[in-house]
Parts: C-alpha cells; sequence; structure tokens
C-alpha cells in the first residue's frame, strides 16, 4: 500500500532551536496535514495544506506542500518544552473515503 | 465546542473476548473514520462512515471486527474473539464533510492479555 516516509525519526534539540522535518512520497496526494500526538492522546491537527506549493503558517509552525505533490516539511522555530511530542505527516487521498496515511512520525526530545 | 469523544480510554481483555468501543463524533460531522494505531507507528485506517452508510473497509479488517454507525451520529467497533495481535491504539475521527481535516479523538487503548 501507500506508505510515507518521515524523517527524522528522531530528533534531540536544546531549547530555543529551530526544528524541520519532511515527508516524501511515492504517491501524489490532494492534501497534505501535520498532526502532532502526546503519550496516550489522539493525533492533534497543527496544519492542512491543500495547494501545491502552498506555505501556510500556524503561530511558530510553517509548513509547505512541495510542488510535485509528493512531499512536505514542516518547520518549528524557536521550540519551547511543551514541543515535545510526536509528529506525524499525512497525505489525503482525494478519492472515496479521503483516508489519511501517515508517515512514522518524528519524535521530538527537548533539553531545556 | 466538544471533540471527538472515545469511550472506554482503556480496556483489558483475555484472549477470546468479545470487545466494543464506542465513538462520538463532533457535532454535524458526518464523515466518521476508524484507524488502528501500533507502538512506534502511525495510525492506519480500517473502516468510515458516511452518516449512517459504512462505505469503506481496509483489507486490515478481518472478519472478527464489524463497525456501526447506527443513526448516523455515534459509532461502535467491535472486535470478537481477541487475538494477542489486536493490541493497539484504536482511534476514531470525523470531519464535518468532504476535503475538510479529519479530527481524532485519544482513542481506546486495548490490551489482551
Amino acid at each position: 500500500g501507500q506508505q510515507l516516509n518521515q524523517s527524522p525519526q528522531s530528533m534531540f534539540i536544546q531549547e530555543g532551536e529551530d526544528v524541520s522535518m519532511n515527508c516524501t512520497s511515492s504517491s501524489i496526494f490532494n492534501t497534505w496535514l501535520w498532526y502532532k500526538q502526546d503519550p496516550g492522546e489522539g493525533p492533534v491537527l497543527l496544519i492542512a495544506l491543500y495547494k501545491a506549493g502552498e506555505l501556510t503558517s500556524n503561530g511558530r509552525l510553517t509548513a509547505q506542500f512541495g510542488i510535485t505533490r509528493k512531499d512536505s516539511f514542516l518547520n518549528i522555530s524557536a521550540s519551547i518544552p511543551s514541543d515535545v511530542g510526536i509528529y506525524f505527516c499525512a497525505g489525503q487521498i482525494i478519492q472515496g473515503a479521503q483516508k489519511l496515511v501517515f508517515g512514522q512520525g518524528t519524535r521530538l526530545t527537548i533539553n531545556p | 465546542d466538544t471533540g471527538v469523544s472515545q469511550d472506554p480510554r482503556h480496556k483489558i481483555t483475555k484472549r477470546g473476548q468479545n470487545v466494543t468501543f464506542r465513538c462520538d463524533p463532533i457535532s454535524e460531522h458526518n464523515r466518521l473514520y476508524w484507524y488502528r494505531q501500533t507502538l512506534g507507528q502511525g495510525p492506519e485506517f480500517l473502516t468510515y462512515f458516511q452518516n449512517e452508510a459504512q462505505l469503506e473497509k481496509s483489507r486490515l479488517l478481518s472478519d472478527r471486527f464489524s463497525a456501526e454507525r447506527p443513526k448516523g451520529s455515534f459509532s461502535t467497533l467491535e472486535i470478537q474473539r481477541t487475538e494477542q495481535g489486536d493490541s493497539a491504539m484504536y482511534l476514531c475521527a470525523s470531519s464535518l464533510m468532504e476535503y475538510q481535516p479529519q479530527h481524532f479523538g485519544d482513542g481506546t487503548r486495548l490490551s489482551i492479555l
């Protein structure tokens, strides 16, 4: 089935540093989404991207929908302790159920 | 505005038992999804409802799994004759209409003894 390759798998950074993670696919998606998941909780939507080349910000978060529609990246600027968690990219299939295909996640750890 | 609600949050059961989970989507969201997430992985699609109609099922959904959404509001996911491999987090998501983002509940974590 379809798979998304998300990297890096984990990151260990100092508080205040910027973070960058990305997702690539062999398939084209019409929508890319980024979610954050804390332990024992469900994924929380951070940013949704609907158009190739689109660059969208949500506070300190910025995400882009790749021009080929096969990739996306997420940047977090000036990281703070509450940014700790697992970040997932998801591509949305436009047909039928419009189900989400998720990457394997990037685990972010921040040293204060 | 309440989010997606799932019950129970945790379920521990013996192999071979049946379990049922409930999902209450965000009010007026007509699209409801079930996903399964195992440790260290992203969620994987199981099934989808539009109103009360179950329109798509993944091959992951064996014949021991059944899902319903009888009145187009809440949904249930039942697993019969549970197996060790069923241990996972079962997540429910809903969206208002097509092309809208899916919002997730906090899941039901199933542990099979």
